[in-house]
């Protein structure tokens, strides 16, 4: 009964590897987010997705290339991953657009090697 | 591009005092929320204000806004042990929240 799931939880990968992250939420909420939290613990936000529609897409490299196949799912791929990758990623969901409370996964902790 | 930033970063405090938290932003906002992360978990919502209120209580959270100085603060009271976590705040404005870099509470039995 997990609101918002995400798999991994852990992910150790070599520099230069292709990886996913997958994310489900079941609170029928129309927006979902990829957030990434750095080792000083600060939060910024990546991609935001409205009904499988990408509307926000702050300045991260094209290596990352979120896939939403249907509004209750938002993936995160990443390809040729670097050390400076290592982060611990979020995904979380929200009701009717970006200016309600979020809904946060448990996270991703991406160690880069 | 706003940005909640909390003060203090760190906070020790005895179980059963009070813990306040400070944030402040640097534009205009729609609402204001304070969410806590802990430790290997990820963030939870506790408390939203919008810019047309002043001061909002939940249970033994009282959050007030200062639109005119473009801040706001979080007043946990009675703490306990399981409120030890970082407590971030969070503006909304520009189509998105943009996050402080939050606090550390650490409430010790």
């Amino acid at each position: 009964d997990t609101a918002v799931s995400q798999t991994p939880k852990y992910l150790v990968t070599q520099m230069g590897n292709d990886k996913s992250i997958k994310c489900e939420q079941n609170l029928g909420h129309d927006t979902m987010y990829w957030y990434k939290q750095d080792s000083k613990k600060f939060l910024k936000i990546m991609f935001s997705y409205n009904n499988k529609e990408l509307i926000i897409n702050e300045t991260v490299p094209n290596r990352f290339s979120p896939k939403s196949p249907d509004k209750a799912h938002l993936n995160l791929h990443i390809n040729s991953l670097e050390l400076g990758d290592s982060a611990v990623y979020f995904c979380a969901s929200s009701p009717l657009g970006t200016q309600n409370e979020q809904y946060f996964g448990p996270g991703t902790r991406l160690t880069v090697t | 591009s706003q940005q909640g930033e909390e003060d203090p970063q760190a906070l020790s405090i005895q179980e059963g005092e009070n813990a306040t938290m400070n944030c402040s932003y640097k534009t205009s906002i729609n609402n204001l929320q304070w969410y806590r992360q802990n430790s290997g978990r990820g963030l939870v919502h506790l408390i939203l204000i919008r810019s047309n209120e002043r001061e909002k209580h939940s249970g033994r959270l009282r959050v007030t806004l200062d639109t005119s100085k473009k801040s706001s603060s979080l007043l946990i009271t009675a703490s306990r042990a399981a409120d030890t976590a970082s407590y971030f705040c969070a503006t909304r404005g520009n189509n998105r929240l943009a996050f402080g870099k939050g606090n550390q509470v650490v409430v010790i039995p």
